[in-house]
């Protein structure tokens, strides 16, 4: 089965700062999309970005933007200019057309 | 609907009993997808459901687990005889095309927070 790994359990970025969350994960299969959501304390789902593995391009959604690394399984998502209210957990999630996994999560807080 | 709604938000329930817990997806949505949350955890795939058919079940734990989805639309997730690390939030998201290998996004509900005692 496919895993998704998400090292840092908490990150801290100041408010108006970048801050670079974390994702690998292991696959054998080429066909497959790589997501991010975010988990606010209302604790909906709410996808933030998303990436196809066949595009070399990195996505971009407004001041989240991702590093896609495909030889080396990375997806990591930078959000710039943080905001209050992007404190919230992070998942980062694998869909292929056998399997849907979802890493442990960040926790990011945004200090004022 | 608006968006995906589930029932009840919050069961607590004692060790051995049933429960089941209700998805209302976004109505022109195919396919369904129900997952388990651990506190402080990722979800994780349970099953799905491609209007009324129930392709892959992989992700259930055990087979006190069922789910339903008889009419494409509306959906249940049954747990017979309740354990305590049954205890989790769950998830449920709707998404308009076809499962799995897809780009398309997942809405997810607000999910039913399952507490056994």
């Amino acid at each position: 089965a496919q895993t998704v790994t998400q090292s840092q359990p908490e990150m801290s970025v100041q408010e108006a700062e970048t801050v670079t969350l974390s994702c690998t994960y292991d696959t054998s299969e080429s066909d497959y999309y790589l997501f991010w959501y975010k988990q606010p304390p209302s604790r909906q789902m709410i996808l933030v970005i998303r990436q196809e593995a066949y595009k070399q391009q990195n996505a971009t959604e407004n001041r989240f933007s991702v590093n896609f690394q495909k030889a080396a399984k990375s997806f990591s998502l930078k959000i710039s200019d943080s905001q209050l209210g992007d404190a919230a957990m992070y998942f980062c999630a694998y869909r292929s057309p056998n399997d849907m996994r979802f890493g442990a999560g960040t926790r990011l807080t945004v200090k004022p | 609907g608006a968006g995906v709604s589930q029932s009840p938000r919050y069961k607590v329930t004692k060790r051995g009993q049933d429960v089941t817990l209700r998805c209302d997806p976004i109505s022109s949505h195919a396919t369904l997808y129900w997952y388990q949350q651990a506190l402080g955890q990722g979800p994780e795939f349970l099953t799905y459901f491609n209007y009324e058919a129930q392709p892959d079940k992989s992700g259930l734990p055990s087979d006190r687990f069922s789910a339903e989805r008889p009419e494409g639309s509306i959906s249940t997730l049954t747990i017979q005889r309740t354990e305590q690390r049954d205890s989790a939030m769950y998830r449920c998201a709707s998404s308009p095309d076809a499962p799995l290998s897809s780009y398309n996004e997942q809405f997810f509900g607000p999910g039913t927070r399952l507490t056994v005692l």
